[in-house]
């Protein structure tokens, strides 16, 4: 079954812990993003990776970490450093640079923090 | 970071009838993207415009873009009780690096009376 994997769909932890959010994809897609969404507002990038182990800063970067070890994955960790982490984390994938602009988006993970 | 224009942030309709939906921007952008989502998913891509003045269908779904390159609409004609959830317009500049992440408007929620 093709396609971008997220897990798990809900997730709870407490405040001051870490946590990881997976996201894999069998689509062959180069580029990989995660985004934010908070309720009433449109995605935020957060991370986005072109290429294995290459990433860069998106527009809301602060308090959060990646790694991009192999071309199917793309965690991403919510530190303790995040003022704000409860959020609807969205992955998202991008078919070969240079020829494709669409970016196809996994069902999500809900993070709670109480 | 800059946000694309979606307004109103609802719209209500009766079955049947057309809808129409802008998105504006005070920037360029070379690709427009319409996505759909559904409570709890990630959002769907719907139509890609890749030039400027482009009119692309798919379905009851109709997408332009803009001569200026600065603003999209989505139009639904005949709607019917699947159409409900949040529509997203983005806007992207190019398919490498920064140019590549998508600036997303807020959504519009769109619920439709039976």
């Amino acid at each position: 079954d093709g396609g971008i994997t997220q897990s798990p769909k809900y997730l709870f932890r407490k405040e001051g812990q870490n946590v990881t959010l997976s996201c894999e994809q069998n689509l062959n897609h180069d580029a990989m993003y995660w985004y934010r969404q908070d309720p009433g507002q449109g995605l935020r990038l957060i991370y986005y990776s072109q290429i294995v182990n290459d990433f860069q800063k998106g527009d809301i970067a602060e308090g959060y970490s990646v790694s991009r070890e192999k071309k199917e994955s793309f965690p991403l960790t919510v530190t303790s450093a995040q003022k704000n982490p409860t959020a609807f984390y969205l992955c998202a994938t991008r078919g070969r640079l240079a020829t494709y602009n669409e970016q196809f988006f996994g069902p999500g993970t809900r993070l709670t923090v109480l | 970071g800059q946000q694309l224009n979606q307004s109103p942030q609802s719209m209500f309709i009766q079955e049947g009838e057309d809808v129409s939906m802008n998105c504006t921007s005070s920037s360029i952008f070379n690709t427009w993207l319409w996505y759909k989502q559904d409570p709890g998913e990630g959002p769907v891509l719907l139509i890609a415009l890749y030039k400027a003045g482009e009119l692309t269908s798919n379905g009851r779904l109709t997408a332009q873009f803009g001569i200026t390159r600065k603003d999209s609409f989505l139009n639904i004609s005949a709607s019917i009780p699947s159409d409900v959830g949040i529509y997203f317009c983005a806007g992207q500049l190019g398919y490498t690096g920064a140019n590549s992440k998508l600036t997303f408007g807020k959504g519009i929620t769109l619920s439709v009376r039976p």
